[in-house]
């Protein structure tokens, strides 16, 4: 079945620390990958998508993900964390057929 | 009002209980999604509409009942609810079906008593 994993659901770091938060998706064939990100009393709203071409990606709030496809990987990375970076963050895969597969997600809390 | 919008944000049911969610987008989009966001679990489509059309439906029980009256509106009508179907449901819109981004809705949080 089309899945996506996610690791280490609950991650804690002081400000200025590095994230990076794994995200691998099973094999499908062609797949688009998404990372979305829910801030704490707000709704869903999308980080970054990868659909084609280069594999590094960059989004909002100088967050970056790099896809790796001989690891059916797309981990989602940023190299200094602030306090407002709390959130859970989920990565997410479309393999074509109308659904678009969640991981469970990464609670991430910012100590200041 | 911008976005996807979802009333009520907060309900309490009995499990003999009749309610609807109601979900309106106002970005122009043609597909919606109900999901639901459970605890510990990964988010679980439950229905697609694309151009009012189900397109999607994902073993879900019949208790839950999707209503799509036009391409900017969506509704999820509930019945004889269980204490385990608690949870935040989820709508969303997309332009074309679920490979494009989707634009979520702040969710109601359902509790059935």
């Amino acid at each position: 079945a089309q899945s996506v994993s996610q690791h280490n659901h609950h991650v804690i770091l002081s400000e200025a620390a590095s994230l990076e938060l794994g995200c691998n998706y099973s094999y499908g064939g062609t797949v688009n990958l998404f990372w979305y990100v829910q801030y704490p009393g707000q709704h869903l709203q999308l980080l970054l998508k990868y659909f084609s071409g280069d594999p590094l990606v960059k989004g909002i709030k100088g967050f970056e993900a790099e896809f790796i496809k001989s690891k059916f990987s797309f981990n989602l990375r940023k190299p200094s964390v602030q306090w407002s970076d709390t959130a859970e963050y989920f990565c997410a895969a479309y393999y074509g057929n109308n659904r678009l597969a969640f991981g469970k997600g990464n609670q991430v809390v910012v100590i200041p | 009002e911008t976005g996807v919008t979802q009333t009520p944000r907060h309900l309490v049911m009995g499990m003999t209980n009749k309610k609807s969610l109601k979900c309106e987008q106002h970005l122009g989009h043609n597909a919606m999604y109900w999901y639901k966001q459970s605890a510990k679990k990964p988010l679980e489509l439950m229905f697609v509409y694309s151009l009012e059309e189900r397109v999607e439906n994902n073993s879900v029980p019949s208790r839950f009942s999707p209503e799509c009256p036009n391409s900017s509106h969506l509704f999820l009508h509930l019945h004889t609810l269980q204490p385990e179907d608690s949870a935040l449901y989820l709508c969303a819109s997309s332009q074309g079906l679920a490979g494009r981004e989707q634009f979520f809705g702040p969710g109601t949080r359902l509790t059935v008593l």
